[in-house]
């Protein structure tokens, strides 16, 4: 099945310890992005990256990392998370941006709360 | 630069009423245009797009037409069900840029 995982689901955490939230796709997508989701704020991009290796800023990139060493794999790191982190975390992963136009596909989404 | 208004929600509706959910938007260019859809504890998922003017995307019941004139995408069913509550997202993608969201539209129907 076609599919874009996120891990994990659910996490809550402290302010200051490391944490990496994963997200893997199997349809062989160029494209993977990382969204934000908040409350009156609608969905805000964090990273994107258009192939292995490559990688951008969106909108909210500060306090964020990601890496793309592989195509498949696309992990947002945070390195010293605080409680304006708290969130709702998508993945997602698409053909690439321009031509068909392709349609995204989104992971389930992870909550993340930071105290 | 692109940007995607979209009416403020929430919109509570009764089943069988009509649905309007309004977008428009803000493009330097001939963008593609989507909804997408959020359901209850879910990511998004696609709902329709169109790629040029006066295209009509639908599915489920649900029809946008993408009008040039108007710079509008507005998302309409003719009969809402208690399973369309959801949040419902405006979309652009033009050129090589990553998509640009509305902030979204909470719709909740009651039987």
């Amino acid at each position: 099945e076609a599919q874009v995982t996120q891990n994990p689901r659910y996490l809550i955490t402290v302010t200051g310890k490391k944490l990496t939230v994963t997200c893997s796709q199997n349809m062989n997508h160029e494209y993977m992005s990382w969204y934000r989701q908040d409350p009156g704020l609608g969905l805000r991009q964090i990273y994107y990256s258009m192939n292995v290796e490559v990688t951008d800023k969106g909108d909210v990139p500060e306090g964020y990392k990601v890496s793309r060493k592989e195509k498949r794999n696309f992990p947002l790191i945070l390195e010293s998370p605080s409680p304006n982190q708290t969130s709702l975390y998508f993945c997602a992963s698409s053909l690439g941006l321009s031509g068909a136009p392709y349609e995204q596909y989104f992971g389930p989404g992870t909550r993340l709360t930071v105290t | 630069g692109n940007s995607v208004t979209q009416m403020e929600g929430p919109v509570t509706l009764s089943e069988e009423a009509f649905l309007t959910i309004n977008c428009t938007y803000t493009a330097t260019g001939y963008p593609s245009l989507f909804w997408y859809v959020q359901y209850p504890g879910e990511g998004l998922q696609l709902l329709l797009k169109a790629t040029k003017a006066d295209d009509k995307g639908s599915n489920k019941g649900f029809e946008a037409t993408y009008r040039k004139e108007t710079t509008s995408f507005h998302l309409e069913k003719g009969s809402v069900q208690v399973s369309d509550s959801a949040v419902y997202f405006c979309a652009l993608l033009w050129g090589n840029t990553p998509l640009v969201f509305g902030k979204g539209t909470r719709l909740s129907v009651i039987a």
